[in-house]
C-alpha cells in the first residue's frame, strides 16, 4: 500500500512571494501519477496539477509548478506570485495507474494562508 | 461538459437512523464513481469505488454501504448511524483509463 506525507501542516506567506508546499510518498510501484488538489472553504476539491510518473519533466499549469523527484519520492508544489484566492488547503494525492479503478491515496493536507 | 451533482449539500442526523446521500453525474457514460470521507483535521479517506452498474468495491469496513442503481448514479447508505460517521462526504467520477478524478461538491454529515 502506498502512503503520503504532507509534513506542513500550516504555511503562511505574503501576497505576491513565492511558495512551495512539500510533498513526499512511498509506493513499490514504478508507474502511477502524483497529483495536488486545492480545497477552498467551499470545500469544492479542485485538481491544480498532475504529473505522470514516467515523465521526467515536471509539469506547469500557469503560476503552478512542480519538482518531482522519482527517486527520492518527492512531489512538491510551487506557487509563484501568490494570490489571496489562493488560501486553501492543498492536498497531495497518489493513483496507481495499472489501469484499473484505483482511487486516490491522500496526504493530510497543508493549510496554505496568503496575507494581504 | 461533465458535471457532478451531490444531495443534499448538509445533514443532521440523530445517531441511529439511517443515512442515503446521492450522487449524479452527468455528461459522460460508464465513469468510475467514488465514495471519499473527510473527518475533522484530516485528508480524504476512499471508502467505495464502482466500475459499473451493481458493482461495488469496499476499502474501509464500516457500518456504511454503496449502491450503483444507475449508470451515472451513487448512492452512499448506512442502516445506523454512528457519531464517528460525521465528516465531509465527496463523490468522485473518472473516465475508465483515464487518469484524473474530479469531484462534486460535498455533503457536510454530523451525527448528534
Amino acid at each position: 500500500a502506498q502512503t503520503v506525507t504532507q509534513s506542513q501542516p500550516e504555511m503562511s506567506v505574503q501576497e505576491a512571494e513565492t511558495v512551495t508546499l512539500s510533498c513526499t510518498y512511498d509506493t513499490s510501484e514504478n508507474n502511477y501519477y502524483l497529483f495536488w488538489y486545492k480545497q477552498p472553504p467551499s470545500r469544492q476539491m479542485i485538481l491544480v496539477i498532475r504529473q505522470e510518473a514516467y515523465k521526467q519533466q515536471n509539469a506547469t499549469e500557469n503560476r503552478f509548478s512542480v519538482n518531482f523527484q522519482k527517486a527520492a519520492k518527492s512531489f512538491s508544489l510551487k506557487i509563484s506570485d501568490s494570490q489571496l484566492g489562493d488560501t486553501a488547503m492543498y492536498f497531495c494525492a497518489f493513483m496507481y495507474s495499472g489501469g484499473g479503478a484505483d482511487g486516490l491515496t491522500f496526504g493530510k493536507g497543508t493549510h496554505l494562508i496568503i496575507q494581504p | 461538459s461533465q458535471t457532478i451533482h451531490q444531495w443534499p449539500a448538509t445533514l443532521v442526523q440523530p445517531v441511529g437512523s439511517p443515512l442515503s446521500l446521492e450522487c449524479t453525474v452527468e455528461g459522460t457514460s460508464n465513469p468510475n464513481l467514488y465514495w471519499y470521507r473527510q473527518a475533522a483535521g484530516r485528508g480524504l479517506q476512499l471508502l467505495f469505488y464502482s466500475i459499473g452498474i451493481g458493482q461495488i468495491s469496499s476499502e474501509v469496513p464500516q457500518n456504511l454501504s454503496a449502491s450503483r442503481p444507475q449508470d451515472r448514479q451513487f448512492i452512499l447508505s448506512s442502516k445506523k448511524l454512528l457519531l464517528s460517521d460525521s465528516g465531509f462526504y465527496l463523490c468522485a467520477w473518472r473516465l475508465a483509463g483515464a487518469n484524473t478524478q474530479y469531484f462534486g461538491p460535498g455533503t457536510r454529515l454530523t451525527v448528534l
